[in-house]
């Protein structure tokens, strides 16, 4: 049994900070890793996909890998209120579909 | 982005009734979608896989005769959900991959059975 362990929050983080997700995973095995946010009453929609280990920065986005640890994170820079929302960690993709931790709820204060 | 439009957005039907959700891929051609289901404050779960031109595998605990998938083309999916009852209430996302990379989801369907 896949499991993705995401810490609910909610996570309160004033405007203009960093905010730091984190994640981890059970399957030693998984080779893709998503972030993917998703409002209230919305479809989920995808911030940042990484497949290697390090850093990959998109804007103000940073994900971060350690198959080592099996341990994945998302970095939000400059945080702003529009970014108030839950972050959620999938593992997988492929064939095998997506498996998705329960997701991380972000407070930015103004 | 690909686009992968989801529809209805949102049902309420009566317990026992059947409801049909449709997913398609609008620009692109997907051999493979997925169908998730999401409770109030809770994660996504996948129920199953759908693959074109064959029959849809099923996650462990979902109930193949209840909820019906049908692939039938490149660019489109069914879910129904059969003698739907109150439990049945949630939040069901499709999703299709475009190549191997990224999962692109639909807006989602909002069942809500009374």
């Amino acid at each position: 049994q896949k499991e993705v362990e995401q810490n609910s929050g909610p996570l309160s983080v004033p405007e203009g900070a960093i905010a730091s997700l984190n994640c981890t995973y059970s399957d030693r095995g998984s080779q893709s890793f998503f972030w993917y946010r998703q409002y209230s009453g919305k479809s989920p929609e995808l911030i940042m996909f990484i497949y290697s280990n390090g850093d990959k920065e998109d804007g103000r986005f940073t994900a971060q890998l350690n198959k080592a640890s099996q341990y994945v994170s998302l970095l939000i820079r400059d945080s702003q209120p529009s970014d108030s929302a839950t972050y959620l960690c999938a593992v997988g993709g492929g064939a095998d579909g997506l498996t998705f931790g329960k997701g991380t709820h972000l407070i930015i204060q103004p | 982005g690909a686009v992968v439009s989801q529809h209805p957005s949102r049902v309420i039907c009566k317990s026992g009734t059947s409801v049909k959700i449709e997913c398609r891929s609008l620009d692109f051609q997907a051999t493979t979608m997925f169908w998730y289901r999401q409770f109030p404050k809770q994660s996504l779960m996948l129920m199953a896989t759908s693959n074109e031109g064959s029959k849809a595998t099923y996650e462990q605990g979902v109930e193949k005769d209840k909820f019906l998938i049908n692939h039938a083309s490149l660019t489109l999916s069914t879910l129904t959900v059969t003698s739907a009852h109150p439990e049945d209430s949630s939040f069901y996302i499709c999703s299709a991959e475009e190549g191997d990379t990224e999962a692109f989801f639909g807006q989602g369907t909002r069942l809500t059975v009374v």
